[in-house]
């Protein structure tokens, strides 16, 4: 069946740096392509979509380009801040039918000041 | 509209009781989405309303689990005879067919089994 791949964690950068965390999948079709945050205490949250190959979804200074040829869709940020400590999944779905998420199993990030 | 809720946040149960939970989704949307999260984990499909209708469940939503959505409108999860395996947190969804993947999450409920 489907599924997605992602680095594993837990991530620890400093405020400003560069944040890159990888994900891959496995699947059948041509799925659509998603990046989801988890803040503390909080549901998840749509963060960027991407819905075809080559397509780039962005979102509040956060990337990832669906690269059908590697089976990737990486995040990254230029500059994070503390606030973007969080949980973050990516995720996969199919385009029609049931359109039910396949999730990665997280990475935690945090941001120190 | 203030979202997708769910009820209660957090239940705490001993093995063997019976649990309900409760979502009520974005009044407009006509599908609904039940995941489950245990920790660590990415959430996992369980099951899925469109309107009343159930329409698919997911392998892992034994015997023991039954989803409701009477008249396409709030939906409701219950756990027999719960285990402590079925600690987790449980995650409504709720979109439209019509939109392209547009997703709204609840906060969850967070089960624990004592």
């Amino acid at each position: 069946g489907d599924s997605v791949t992602q680095m594993e964690g837990p991530v620890t950068l400093s405020e400003e740096a560069f944040l890159t965390i990888n994900c891959t999948y496995t699947a059948t079709g041509y799925p659509s392509l998603f990046w989801y945050v988890q803040y503390p205490g909080e549901g998840l949250q749509l963060l960027l979509k991407a819905t075809k190959a080559d397509d780039k979804g962005s979102n509040k200074g956060f990337e990832a380009t669906y690269r059908k040829e590697t089976t990737s869709f990486h995040l990254e940020k230029g500059s994070v801040q503390v606030s973007d400590s969080a949980v973050y999944f990516c995720a996969l779905s199919d385009r029609q039918g049931a359109q039910k998420l396949v999730f990665g199993q997280g990475t935690r990030l945090t941001i120190n000041p | 509209d203030t979202g997708v809720s769910q009820n209660p946040r957090h239940k705490i149960t001993k093995r063997g009781q019976n649990v309900t939970f409760r979502c009520d989704p974005i009044s407009e949307h006509n599908r609904l989405y039940w995941y489950r999260q245990t920790l660590g984990q990415g959430p996992e499909f369980l099951t899925y309303f469109q309107n009343e209708a159930q329409l698919e469940k997911s392998r892992l939503l034994s015997d023991r689990f039954s989803a409701e959505r009477p008249k396409g409108s709030f939906s409701t999860l219950e756990i027999q005879r719960t285990e402590q395996g079925d600690s987790a947190m449980y995650l409504c969804a709720s979109s439209l067919v019509e939109t392209a993947l547009g997703y709204t999450f609840g906060s969850g409920t967070r089960l624990t089994v004592v």
